[in-house]
């Protein structure tokens, strides 16, 4: 069965500087992708980044980068440089060729002024 | 079209009534999904359409949860006879492939 684990219910970080938040998952499947989805308080998800396991390069997207280790089943997620619209809640997904994510229990991000 | 629409935003229900919800994804999107979300949780997967057709089922959805996508555009998500651990948001989302979902904002339901 696939599960996807973020371990880190809440964290904060200072604006400007720098967050990692971690996730693991379990899979037996080698073909597969992994997305890091943001939830502010308005409730709407928004794609932060997606990953193919396929791919050894870690995603990057401006300021949020990943740190994928396939034999470790790890995903984090680095946010440089953190600004105050980066709080939310951010969810680490999962998903293979079938259809349906799946989705950890999600890290609060608060960032400090 | 921007994006993904939910309606109502927010159902505030009797318990054993029923409540329907709809979504419009976007419209080139083939692929529509529904997901509850508990408060504290992350998304759970409930269904899945594939133009009309839909592919799978969550045995979260029992069977007071019924879910259509009659001409492959919008989707409507009914649930019969309320309970108050319906209480969640219920979220819509679609796609055209393996990239990530576009959400809607989610309906709100309240069992009360």
């Amino acid at each position: 069965a696939q599960t996807v684990t973020q371990s880190q219910p809440e964290m904060s970080v200072q604006e400007a500087e720098t967050v990692t938040l971690s996730c693991t998952y379990d899979t037996s499947e080698s073909d597969y992708y992994l997305f890091w989805y943001k939830q502010p308080p308005s409730r709407q998800m928004i794609l932060v980044i997606r990953q193919e396991a396929y791919k050894q390069q870690n995603a990057t997207e401006n300021r949020f980068s990943v740190n994928f280790q396939k034999a470790a089943k790890s995903f984090s997620l680095k946010i440089s440089d953190s600004q105050l619209g980066d709080a939310a809640m951010y969810f680490c997904a999962y998903r293979w060729t079938g259809n349906q994510f799946y989705f950890g229990t999600g890290t609060s991000l608060t960032v400090i002024p | 079209d921007t994006g993904v629409s939910q309606d109502p935003r927010h159902k505030i229900t009797k318990r054993g009534q029923n409540v329907t919800f709809r979504c419009d994804p976007i419209s080139e999107h083939n692929r529509l999904y529904w997901y509850r979300q508990t408060l504290g949780q992350g998304p759970e997967f409930l269904t899945y359409f594939q133009n009309e057709a839909q592919l799978e089922k969550s045995r979260l959805l029992s069977d007071r949860f019924s879910a259509e996508r009659p001409k492959g555009s919008f989707s409507t998500l009914e649930i019969q006879r309320t309970e108050q651990g319906d209480s969640a948001m219920y979220l819509c989302a679609s796609s055209s492939g393996s990239n990530g979902y576009t959400f809607g904002s989610g309906t709100r339901l309240t069992v009360v």
